[in-house]
């Protein structure tokens, strides 16, 4: 069974930074591209960006609003996704969801829990 | 890019079939045949119902089917149940991105 679990989230100053981590078991973590998901209280969910596999090339997309601040990378020896966040806005408050991404069905099959970022002064 | 177009709600009886919307462009939805669904209780983690349009995920009900037509992709949901009460999101590729709708309540009468 694949097990998606995020942690890293809290309060944070607008202008601030923090480093979500999201560790994973049950899959063939290497061979995994994985996207970061994100949903603003009572909101809708956006899309983040999304890393794929080393041996795919190892390379990022980004939403336009998140492009420039925000920095998405793997440790594939250690299972773990990551989502480093700098000069954090308001807007960008949100429970976060790690998951997986499969390019050949272009959807998102499995989903961590969330973590919830705040960014508030 | 902007967010996919659904309806903020819907509604229908038990038994009841009820067809959620998604209106994209020709730069997405129109375009490729990576749409997808995804069902979402309060307080839950996005669940997939539905992916490549059309298609279920092992342990998804059979009453859960997908359709495109166009720009415009759907969600139908037959013999309503109490417990398809949720969001629905829906979700497409974009070239090198991803699009999620705004989302629609689905409330079982």
């Amino acid at each position: 069974e694949v097990q998606l679990v995020e942690s890293g989230g809290g309060l944070v100053k607008p202008g601030g930074s923090l480093r979500l981590s999201c560790a994973a078991s049950g899959l063939t973590f290497s061979s995994a591209w994985m996207s970061w998901v994100r949903q603003a209280p009572g909101e809708g969910l956006e899309w983040v960006g999304r890393i794929l596999s080393n041996s795919d090339g190892g390379t990022t997309d980004y939403a336009a609003p998140v492009k420039g601040r925000f920095t998405i990378s793997r440790d594939d020896s250690k299972n773990t996704l990551f989502l480093e966040m700098n000069s954090l806005k308001t807007e960008d408050s949100a429970v976060y969801y790690c998951s997986t991404y499969y390019y050949t069905s272009g959807s998102h099959n499995h989903w961590g829990q969330g973590t919830l970022v705040t960014v508030s002064s | 890019q902007s967010a996919l177009t659904q309806p903020p709600s819907a509604s229908g009886s038990p038994g009841q079939s009820v067809t959620i919307s998604c209106t994209g462009t020709s730069s997405d939805i129109g375009a490729y045949k990576y749409v997808s669904w995804y069902q979402q209780h309060p307080g839950k983690a996005p669940k997939l119902m539905i992916y490549e349009v059309s298609k279920r995920p092992s342990g998804v009900p059979d009453r859960f089917s997908g359709s495109k037509s166009g720009n415009t992709a759907s969600l139908t949901v037959s013999g309503l149940q109490a417990e398809d009460e949720a969001d629905y999101y829906c979700s497409s590729y974009a070239g090198q991105k991803i699009i999620f709708g705004g989302g629609t309540k689905l409330t079982v009468l």
